[in-house]
């Protein structure tokens, strides 16, 4: 069946260092979502990317769509101790199924 | 801002029993999920909603499962003879008037199985 990797797992860094999630889709996607997840919370959406090699930014945060929309990435310049969470990304094929990947947790030191 | 409640919070069972678990989506959205947390692992779909029928849903969503909105704001999850490794937090989400728009999630209901 269709499946959404991502690496890395963990990652650990230093406040103020670079972080990057990579995720990679067995098929073609639609669109591609990615959530944040805090400790104990849910899913919350950050940002939705549709079209193939698209870029988007969000203050620290820039988001990358493959050319292929198989596959994108996550990068969050000089990190700070309020990113510290679980990043998922979600592909979604042209049915109603959401695939999320098995996310990336983010640990911070201060 | 609207949210995504869900009830309860937390659900403690016997195994074999059933269990209900409740959403109320956000009130003009039209899509609906159901998806799956076991602890420490990633989010999993069971299955989506929308126009008062199962659109799409996953193979763990079997038999034992059922969904329903019996009113105009409510929306079900029934797990029937429950086992030891149905215990994970269970997340609702909705959308709204496009299936590719944000889903917004509740905060979950975590059911253990005894």
């Amino acid at each position: 069946g269709q499946q959404v990797m991502q690496i890395p797992q963990y990652q650990h860094v230093q406040e103020g260092e670079d972080f990057t999630t990579y995720c990679n889709s067995s098929t073609t996607l639609s669109n591609i979502q990615w959530y944040k997840q805090r400790p104990g919370g849910h899913p919350v959406f950050l940002i939705q990317l549709v079209k193939s090699g698209e870029v988007k930014k969000q203050k620290r945060l820039t988001f990358q769509f493959g050319e292929a929309k198989k596959n994108s990435s996550l990068h969050i310049t000089a990190t700070q101790t309020t990113d510290v969470g679980t990043y998922f990304c979600a592909g979604i094929t042209g049915g109603f199924k959401t695939i999320f990947g098995a996310g990336t947790r983010l640990f911070v030191k201060a | 801002e609207p949210e995504v409640t869900q009830t309860p919070s937390h659900q403690v069972t016997q195994m074999g029993q059933e269990v209900i678990l409740r959403c109320v989506p956000i009130s003009n959205h039209l899509y609906f999920y159901w998806y799956r947390q076991i602890l420490g692992q990633k989010v999993e779909f069971l299955v989506s909603f929308y126009n008062n029928e199962i659109s799409e849903k996953s193979e763990i969503f079997d038999d034992q499962f059922s969904v329903e909105r019996p009113d105009g704001s409510n929306f079900t999850l029934k797990i029937r003879s429950t086992k030891l490794e149905d215990s994970a937090m269970y997340f609702c989400a909705s959308s709204g008037g496009d299936r590719n728009q944000p889903q917004h999630f509740g905060d979950g209901t975590r059911l253990s199985i005894l």
